[in-house]
């Protein structure tokens, strides 16, 4: 595809629930990023995978989050039990090479509420 | 570590005037930089970015940017604002790994 695809756009859960997200990078992206942005701040880096491999996950707020990358491209953010501090958008964004110089290409974010 | 500070949290500017937008890092090691756009219920889009080389970058838009490592800053600057470049922005830095951003500046350009 053209951009980063994000899914769904949208997302009400009930706290407690469990939620997924996904994200389609790049074709050909090594690097993908999750990101939280809370309203009105900056993205916070949660995890990041290169190829399958989740090299960093230091980010996650806590063990209730997972994600996976399994072959290299789709990429799903878990969320189990939610909370209502878990409201955020979540980014995802994909880069060609690994290395700080490659610029970061994002989706449109999933916009998680929690109720 | 690294940290990103936004100094403007908002900044309010009248159309066709000249704006700067005020971003600082620190950091100990050598960094790339970026300056990142996001309109409303939008993913960032990458407005320009600094590697190595010439420490004037010229981006998308009309946006221009100065890195100077003497100050540790990375403003952005646009002689001429319209109203289609109102949005957040925000600047991002990368030591290889990891990008931090700040916390973005909301930018309006007022008719």
């Amino acid at each position: 595809g053209a951009g980063v695809s994000q899914s769904p756009r949208y997302k009400v859960a009930k706290r407690g629930q469990d939620v997924a997200l996904r994200c389609d990078p790049i074709s050909g992206h090594v690097s993908l990023f999750w990101y939280q942005q809370a309203l009105g701040q900056g993205p916070e880096f949660l995890t990041y995978f290169q190829n399958e491999a989740q090299l960093d996950k230091s980010g996650l707020p806590s063990d209730r989050f997972f994600a996976e990358r399994p072959e290299g491209s789709v990429s799903t953010l878990k969320i189990q039990r939610t909370q209502q501090e878990d409201s955020a958008v979540y980014l995802c964004a994909s880069s060609y090479e690994t290395g700080g110089y490659s610029p970061l290409h994002f989706g449109n974010g999933t916009r998680l509420t929690v109720t | 570590a690294q940290s990103v500070t936004q100094l403007d949290s908002q900044v309010p500017v009248f159309e066709e005037a000249p704006v700067e937008l005020r971003c600082n890092y620190s950091s100990s090691v050598s960094v790339y930089l970026f300056w990142y756009v996001q309109y409303p219920n939008q993913g960032l889009q990458l407005l320009l970015k600094y590697l190595s080389g010439s420490t004037l970058v010229k981006g998308i838009n009309g946006f221009e940017a100065e890195f100077n490592k003497s100050q540790t800053s990375f403003h952005l600057r646009k002689p001429s604002v319209h109203i289609s470049d109102t949005a957040e922005y925000f600047c991002a830095v990368n030591t290889g790994n990891q990008f931090y951003f700040g916390t973005g500046t909301s930018l309006t350009v007022i008719p």
